[in-house]
């Protein structure tokens, strides 16, 4: 099966520290990556996206991520965070659409919590 | 335009009762996934639909079920209910089957008493 791993379970900054959450995949073909977040309270929202293109995507809020291919990974970075910040995030992979496997196409990470102290 | 809705938002029932979970699509959006979501599980996929069609199946007993209409409106059933089964149901649509961007809708939060 495949696999998205979040490697920090809950996170804690204070305001204007910066942020990097780490996401790695299984996944050895081509893949399009996505980070969504959860307020509280809240549904889950795309935060960003890669599709292909510059490794480098920026999304909502400030937010950005960097895809490494040769590390399966897609770190999701923010310069100074603020206590609106505050939420679950989760890393996503999307497998090509006749991959067909009992996980779906769209692979979520077990998130990671995010807690913003003003 | 309006994003995806889910109904009912909360639902109490009792073990061994069933349970319909209603889910209405953006408009336009021909595919709708199901994930259920726990504090331990995280993230877990139940199914996708396109065009009426069962395209994957997550690795749920038999109890969990699914329907698409043509009009791309979902329901999901779940019989025989487990106390295991409390858990917030989400549903997603995109455009397309794969390859683009879910947008999930608020979710049904059930809880089995």
């Amino acid at each position: 099966a495949q696999s998205v791993s979040q490697h920090n379970h809950h996170v804690i900054l204070s305001e204007a520290a910066s942020l990097e959450l780490g996401c790695n995949y299984s996944y050895g073909g081509t893949v399009n990556l996505f980070w969504y977040v959860q307020y509280p309270g809240q549904h889950l929202q795309l935060l960003l996206k890669y599709f292909s293109g510059d490794p480098l995507v920026k999304g909502i809020k400030g937010f950005e991520a960097e895809f490494i291919k040769s590390k399966f990974s897609f770190n999701l970075r923010k310069p100074s965070v603020q206590w609106s910040d505050t939420a679950e995030y989760f890393c996503a992979v999307n497998l090509p659409w006749n991959y067909g496997g009992s996980q779906g196409n769209l692979i979520f990470g077990k998130g990671t919590k995010l807690s913003v102290k003003p | 335009k309006a994003g995806v809705t889910q109904t009912p938002r909360y639902l109490i029932k009792t073990r061994g009762q069933q349970v319909t979970l209603s889910c209405s699509p953006i408009s336009g959006h021909r595919s709708v996934s199901w994930y259920q979501q726990t504090p331990g599980q995280g993230l877990q996929f139940l199914f996708e639909y396109f065009s009426e069609t069962q395209r994957n199946k997550g690795n749920f007993p038999g109890r969990f079920s699914g329907r698409q209409f043509s009009n791309s409106r979902s329901e999901m059933n779940v019989s025989t209910l487990e106390l295991g089964d409390s858990a917030l149901y989400l549903c997603a649509s995109s455009l397309e089957a794969s390859g683009y961007e879910q947008y999930f809708g608020p979710g049904t939060r059930l809880t089995v008493t």
